[in-house]
């Protein structure tokens, strides 16, 4: 089975900063890699899908990039409504996988 | 627009059963998507279930849930199921369908499963 390790577990961050959060999968998956966010008592929202291609309506701010192994989601200025958890996950049909990282709680320092 | 509406939550015995639905509305269900199951524990991550193929031929489940859950479709209805037995305790959890087109680009709003004596 492919195993999705997501980092950090946590990050808090001030009003425009950079955000970078990590996910590494244990053996290559191309770009079959999405970023969802899931605001406090709310449904999870896909951001970005295929790594690096940002879903329409979200915010050009989020960005991804990566493939194989590593891959990135970037916030360029964090934004008080970025408050939130971002999972990362494998959506790959062969091998069948989708498996989400563990999490990142983003919170405003 | 698309909608999906999850129903059939609530508070079961362990080793009991539980069938969810999921409605789908403003597109055919059986139209090129995989349809997936993902569940939540309480403040918890994100879990994925089990998926069915957008043309029923292929279904894959968690691990967690292989053997006790099935998962299925009623094109004539526009509905997805999730037939879950034997539950456990650690089965308690918020319930998405979730449709996937590059990513899980709808989800429903959830039903939720508890699980208790």
């Amino acid at each position: 089975d492919i195993q999705m390790t997501q980092s950090p577990s946590s990050l808090s961050a001030s009003v425009g900063d950079r955000v970078t959060i990590t996910c590494r999968a244990s053996q290559g998956i191309s770009n079959y890699l999405a970023w969802y966010q899931q605001k406090p008592g709310k449904v999870p929202n896909l951001l970005i899908y295929a790594a690096s291609t940002l879903q329409s309506g979200v915010p050009s701010r989020f960005s991804g990039s990566g493939s194989g192994t590593d891959f990135t989601l970037t916030i360029s200025s964090l934004q008080p409504e970025d408050v939130a958890t971002y999972y990362c996950q494998i959506y790959s049909s062969a091998p069948p996988t989708w498996t989400f990282g563990q999490g990142t709680k983003v919170e405003m320092k | 627009q698309v909608q999906l509406v999850e129903s059939g939550g609530g508070v079961v015995q362990p080793g009991r059963s539980l069938r969810l639905s999921c409605a789908a509305s403003g597109f055919t269900l059986s139209n090129t998507y995989h349809m997936h199951w993902v569940r939540q524990a309480p403040g918890k991550g994100l879990e994925w279930v089990a998926v069915i193929w957008y043309d029923g031929s292929k279904k894959y489940y968690a691990d967690s849930v292989k053997g006790r859950f099935t998962i299925s479709r009623d094109n004539s209805k526009n509905t997805l199921y999730l037939q879950m037995n034997s539950l456990r305790v650690e089965d308690t959890a918020l319930y998405y369908c979730a449709r996937q087109y590059r990513g899980y680009d709808y989800w429903g709003q959830g039903t939720l499963v508890t699980v208790s004596s």
